[in-house]
């Protein structure tokens, strides 16, 4: 299975919305989960199964799709958000991830 | 607080090994699965290994099928990952990571580890 995102950068301001698309190139049904990771650190999980969000991780953030496309959005964009954002299908194994968004400051 | 401590990185000739060690606290160990994620520099994230929580049932990327090998000891809490015939293209930070289960196959990394530097050169 492959994941492509788009698009592979993104400027923004504090406040817009953003959002992120990962397509598989198979039916993943909802089993696709988002990171975050910010310069320097580990990721960190923000959402699995398409639209659940992990414990924790702001109500501004969240996800929808099901099948072969998905999207992230980001309500209304702080300053903690700029960072690279991944996608990965948890259908089966192998694991695969996106190749990254990086969101940084219009 | 669930940590993930990675351990046994560092620089390597081509053709060398190199075992990584991932030692877990703040969770009862054996009841999750394990994986290992690298991430070449400045690029994006490649799964590498995943095992079970009974350290069975392991898989391994096309890309190190072969090369590595994953174990585990529940008693000492720890995830490995042996590294045989590196190469160049290996270097990377690889990241130990805990899945929700006990089984990683169809599960997300839900924790991470700092991660530890191999470098192939």
């Amino acid at each position: 299975i492959q994941m492509t995102q788009s698009p592979s950068t993104l400027s923004a301001s504090v406040g817009d919305r953003v959002t992120i698309t990962c397509r598989a190139s198979q039916n993943i049904y909802s089993w696709l989960a988002w990171y975050q990771q910010r310069p320097g650190r580990a990721p960190k999980l923000l959402i699995y199964q398409a639209s659940t969000l992990e414990s924790g991780v702001p109500s501004r953030f969240s996800g929808s799709g099901s099948g072969t496309e998905f999207t992230l959005t980001i309500s209304t964009l702080q300053p903690d958000d700029f960072a690279t954002y991944y996608c990965q299908q948890h259908n089966s194994s192998p694991w695969a991830f996106g190749q990254g968004t990086r969101v940084d400051i219009k | 607080e669930v940590q993930l401590v990675e351990s046994g990185g560092g620089v390597v000739r081509p053709g060398g090994s190199l075992k990584l060690s991932c030692t877990a606290s703040g969770f009862t160990f054996e009841n999750f699965g394990m994986t290992w994620v690298r991430q070449f520099p400045g690029k994006g994230l490649e799964w590498v290994s995943g095992i079970n929580w009974n350290g069975v049932g392991e898989s391994y990327a096309d890309s190190v099928k072969g090369r590595f090998t994953i174990s585990r000891d529940n008693a000492s809490k720890s995830v490995y990952l042996q590294m045989d015939s590196l190469r160049a293209e290996d270097t990377a930070l690889y990241y130990c990571a805990r899945v929700r289960s006990g089984y990683y196959r169809a599960e997300y990394a839900q924790h991470w580890g700092q991660g530890t530097l191999v470098i192939v050169s």
